[in-house]
């Protein structure tokens, strides 16, 4: 059964700080990785999408990477600003169920 | 182009009764799935609808139910509340089949509390 799990849960960091967002997956036999931002009370936002078959994807100041054989995937934020403050979440999609699997989240505080 | 709409937003309910939650994807897109997201268990695959055909589902009871119109719009359905289906639930459309293989553009979901 596949897992995905977010470390840190919590993170709390100044403005214009660079940082790492972990997401891991007990299956590695997935179709793709996807990461999302969630805000309070809001649907979700795709930022980016990386392929099975890629290793990294970039958008603006988001990088995405993965690592399909450690199953480990990190989402880097440069320069952090207020306006990033939200929940990150990453989901894995195929392996046995082709379903969208999400991780439990990490939520992120920029302060000005 | 407008997004995919969801409706009702906010909904209350007592247990025993049922549910009925709206999905209008963008236009164009012939697939929608369906997350229920609870701060205990998180986001969850419902189901997904793609031509009016129920290409997935999760695990979840009965209970839970949905359908897909020619338009594409999607409604799902909940009956014999309980007070554990209280949630945010949230659906996503892509134009192609398989959910989770493309990009989803997600709703700002509908918030069910169950009394």
């Amino acid at each position: 059964k596949q897992e995905v799990t977010q470390i840190p849960a919590a993170l709390s960091v100044p403005e214009g700080e660079n940082l790492v967002l972990n997401c891991s997956f007990t299956d590695s036999a997935i179709y793709n990785l996807q990461w999302f931002r969630q805000d309070p009370g809001k649907g979700l936002t795709s930022l980016l999408l990386i392929q099975s078959s890629q290793r990294e994807q970039t958008s603006g100041r988001l990088n995405a990477s993965l690592d399909k054989s450690s199953g480990r995937s990190t989402l880097y934020i440069a320069a952090s600003q207020p306006g990033d403050s939200a929940t990150y979440l990453c989901a894995v999609y195929g392996g046995a169920t082709n379903k969208l699997i999400f991780g439990t989240g990490t939520l992120l505080a920029v302060q000005p | 182009k407008a997004g995919v709409t969801q409706t009702p937003r906010y909904l209350i309910k007592t247990r025993g009764q049922q549910v009925t939650l709206s999905c209008s994807p963008i236009s164009g897109h012939r697939s929608v799935s369906w997350y229920q997201q609870t701060p205990g268990q998180g986001l969850q695959f419902l189901f997904e609808y793609f031509s009016e055909t129920q290409r997935n589902k999760g695990n979840f009871p009965g209970r839970f139910s949905g359908r897909q119109f020619s338009n594409s719009r999607s409604e799902m359905n909940v009956s014999t509340l309980e007070l554990g289906d209280s949630a945010l639930y949230l659906c996503a459309s892509s134009s192609l089949a398989g959910g989770g293989a493309n990009v989803l553009t997600f709703g700002a979901g509908s918030r069910l509390t169950v009394l």
